[in-house]
């Protein structure tokens, strides 16, 4: 069965610095991989996701994730964080041959000015 | 806004009650599904519909939840008697197809039980 670790369940940053958000997954079959945004009291909004294509993936609003199938890993970057970003971000694993999406617990981004 | 609508936004019952929640998806959006999101956790998946057919079904959902989607259009989810622990954020979301596609989330209704 696939599933998905977000590791620290609160991440603080200050504006324009980096921003690191982990994310491991499991899965026995190739992972189609996503990152999603919710703002509070609103739905899920796609940020990226991994398809099998290139392993350096770009999204909305300046994040990047990177695959590393060595690592299980599927991490979120920002090279410079805004106050916009403060949200609760989540990533999400599904296989190819599985309806089922699986989401992590979700890392609250706090950005400090 | 995704497309995605979902109503009510927000819904107050008391224990016991039977509530229905409704979604629209994007309308060439053949896949819709449903999810339930408690505080501080990522959503879970409750159920799938592929048109008008409900392929899966989570072992989440039990007996008093049921999911239709008549015309492969417009989607329902009943929770029949109602308890507190059925308090959560019911999100639905729904794309055209192929797995590696997006999944479009609607904004979700938000139930509490008393």
């Amino acid at each position: 069965a696939q599933s998905v670790t977000q590791l620290g369940s609160h991440v603080s940053v200050s504006e324009g610095a980096l921003v690191l958000l982990r994310c491991n997954y499991s899965s026995s079959v190739p992972p189609y991989l996503f990152w999603y945004v919710q703002y509070p009291n609103q739905g899920l909004q796609l940020l990226l996701k991994y398809t099998s294509a290139a392993t350096l993936v770009k999204g909305i609003n300046g994040f990047e994730a990177e695959f590393k199938k060595s690592e299980t890993s599927f991490h979120l970057t920002k090279p410079s964080a805004h106050m916009s970003d403060a949200a609760e971000y989540f990533c999400a694993v599904r296989s190819y041959n599985n309806n089922d999406m699986r989401f992590g617990a979700g890392t609250r981004l706090t950005v400090k000015p | 806004d995704t497309g995605v609508s979902q109503n009510p936004r927000h819904k107050i019952t008391k224990r016991g009650q039977n509530v229905t929640f409704r979604c629209d998806p994007i309308s060439e959006h053949n896949r819709l599904y449903w999810y339930r999101q408690t505080l501080g956790q990522g959503p879970e998946f409750l159920t799938y519909f592929q048109n008008e057919a409900q392929l899966e079904k989570s072992r989440l959902l039990s007996d008093r939840f049921s999911a239709e989607r008549p015309k492969g259009s417009f989607s329902t989810l009943e929770i029949q008697r109602t308890e507190q622990g059925d308090s959560a954020m019911y999100l639905c979301a729904s794309h055209r197809g192929g797995l590696a596609d997006t999944q479009y989330f609607g904004p979700g209704t938000r139930l509490t039980v008393l």
